[in-house]
C-alpha cells in the first residue's frame, strides 16, 4: 500500500540551530501539505502546495519557516532559527486533486 | 469561515460498552465532515466522510457517524469498544466542492482522547 514518508521520525535540537524536514508524497498525488500538531491540539495547516506552486501559506511564520517542492514531488520544510515554540509534530500530507488526505507517521521536533 | 467544537478532551469506556465522540461545527457552506484517528506517535487515518450523500456514514473498525444538519453535529459512534480503539480522534470540516468529490481548507478540532479499560 503507497505510503506517505517523512524523515526524520525524531528530531531533537537546540534553539537558535537550523532543522529539516522531508516529505515524499504518495506518488501521482499534486497536492502536498504540511501541518503543525502542538501537543494537545489538533493539526493546523502551515503550507500546500499543488505541484510546485505554493497555493496557500498564510499560516505559515515566513520569518523563519520556509517550504519548497522544487520538482513537484518530495518537499522539505526548513525551520531556521528554531525556537522553544516551535515544538510539535510535523505531519505532511499528500492528496489527489483535493480529495481524501493520506497522512504520514509525521516528525516530532523537541527544541531544547 | 467553519469551525468545529469537540466537545469531550477525554472519554474513557470499558472495553464491550458503546462508545460516542462528540462533535458539533460551523460552516458558511455547505460541509464536508470527517473523522480521523490518531494513534500515539502516528500520523492520522482517515475513519470515515460525510460528502453529502446518506447522513449515517458507516466507516472503519466497526464506527459510524450521523449528519445532523438541525443540531449541526456529526458524532461518532460504536456499538462495542475494543482495546485497540484507544487513541486520539479529531472531527474535521471542509467546504464541500464539486459535489463532494473534491474538498477545501481542512478546520481540525482539538481532539477526544479516547481510553478503553478492560
Amino acid at each position: 500500500e503507497a505510503e506517505v514518508a517523512q524523515s526524520p521520525r525524531y528530531k531533537i535540537t537546540e534553539k537558535s540551530q537550523a532543522v529539516a524536514f522531508w516529505c515524499d508524497p504518495i506518488s501521482g498525488h499534486a497536492t502536498l501539505y504540511w501541518y503543525r500538531q502542538i501537543l494537545g491540539q489538533g493539526p493546523e495547516l502551515l503550507v500546500q502546495f499543488q505541484d510546485e506552486s505554493v497555493v496557500d501559506d498564510s499560516q505559515l511564520p515566513k520569518d523563519r519557516f520556509s517550504a519548497e517542492r522544487l520538482k513537484g514531488v518530495d518537499s522539505t520544510l526548513k525551520i531556521q532559527p528554531a525556537e522553544l515554540g516551535d515544538s510539535a509534530m510535523y505531519l505532511c500530507a499528500s492528496s489527489l486533486a483535493f480529495r481524501e488526505l493520506f497522512f504520514g507517521e509525521g516528525s516530532r521536533l523537541t527544541v531544547l | 469561515a467553519q469551525s468545529v467544537t469537540q466537545l469531550d478532551s477525554h472519554v474513557s469506556v470499558s472495553e464491550g460498552t458503546p462508545v460516542l465522540l462528540r462533535c458539533n461545527y460551523s460552516s458558511s457552506y455547505s460541509p464536508s465532515l470527517f473523522w480521523y484517528v490518531q494513534h500515539p506517535n502516528k500520523g492520522l487515518q482517515l475513519l470515515l466522510k460525510y460528502t453529502s450523500a446518506a447522513t449515517l456514514v458507516k466507516g472503519i473498525n466497526g464506527f459510524e457517524a450521523e449528519f445532523k444538519k438541525s443540531e449541526t453535529s456529526f458524532h461518532l459512534t460504536k456499538p462495542s469498544a475494543h482495546m485497540s480503539d484507544a487513541a486520539e480522534y479529531f472531527c474535521v470540516v471542509s467546504r464541500n466542492q464539486a459535489g463532494g468529490t473534491s474538498y477545501g481548507k481542512l478546520t481540525f478540532g482539538q481532539g477526544t482522547i479516547l481510553t478503553v479499560h478492560p
